[in-house]
């Protein structure tokens, strides 16, 4: 099956610092999500990203789907951004839910 | 709009007993998918259903079921309860198969 990796596995930043969170997938692929789960276990939606870049306020996503990868960028961090991000992929071809997570990537955001 | 809902939060089970979880999808959504998610394993699809139907199944035994109503809500039953099944047990809404996956807040199972 697709195998999905996410680097790096950690990431420390002081507040304010920018950083890259990076997505790698083994096969095409023609849709890719990020996520954000919060230390509650909450799973938030951040982006729905087949191609292209996307913004939403400090954070933006880049997938370069002919490559294989995604970039998550995130400006100005603030020490609610800290979590686990991942990134997921559909597991098989055509339309379907069926999602292959990465491990993650944990971020601890300093004051 | 109200999102995923996932009843209940959490729950606590002995080994042997069964369990059904409950997931209300967002309104207007038809496709529900299950996820379990442990800290070996992480997050792991258990099921896809649309419509009333499965379409998708991960590796998981027969002791994992599930099924979607007409409203499209959608429950997930595990029977005869393992240690190894405490974790993590989120719900997924999308509009369409394929769609943007949005998740509830998930149900916290621990087995004693």
């Amino acid at each position: 099956g697709i195998q999905v990796e996410q680097s790096p596995p950690d990431l420390i930043l002081q507040e304010g610092a920018n950083s890259t969170l990076r997505c790698n997938f083994s096969d095409s692929v023609n849709n890719l999500q990020w996520f954000h789960q919060n230390p509650w276990g909450q799973l938030i939606n951040l982006f729905y990203i087949p191609s292209g870049t996307k913004q939403n306020g400090r954070l933006s996503a880049t997938t370069v789907a002919t490559e294989r990868y995604s970039l998550l960028y995130i400006s100005s961090s603030q020490t609610t951004d800290s979590g686990v991000y991942f990134c997921a992929v559909p597991s098989t071809t055509g339309a379907n839910s069926k999602l292959t997570f990465g491990k993650g990537i944990t971020l601890s955001v300093r004051p | 709009k109200a999102g995923v809902t996932q009843t209940p939060r959490y729950l606590i089970k002995t080994r042997g007993q069964q369990v059904t979880l409950s997931c209300s999808p967002i309104s207007g959504h038809r496709s529900v998918s299950w996820y379990q998610q442990t800290p070996g394993q992480g997050l792991q699809f258990l099921f896809e259903y649309f419509s009333e139907t499965q379409r998708n199944k991960g590796n998981f035994p027969g002791r994992f079921s599930g099924r979607q109503f007409s409203n499209s809500r959608s429950e997930m039953n595990v029977s005869t309860l393992e240690l190894g099944d405490s974790a993590l047990y989120l719900c997924a809404s999308s509009g369409s198969p394929g769609g943007a996956q949005h998740f509830g807040d998930g149900t916290r199972l621990s087995i004693l």
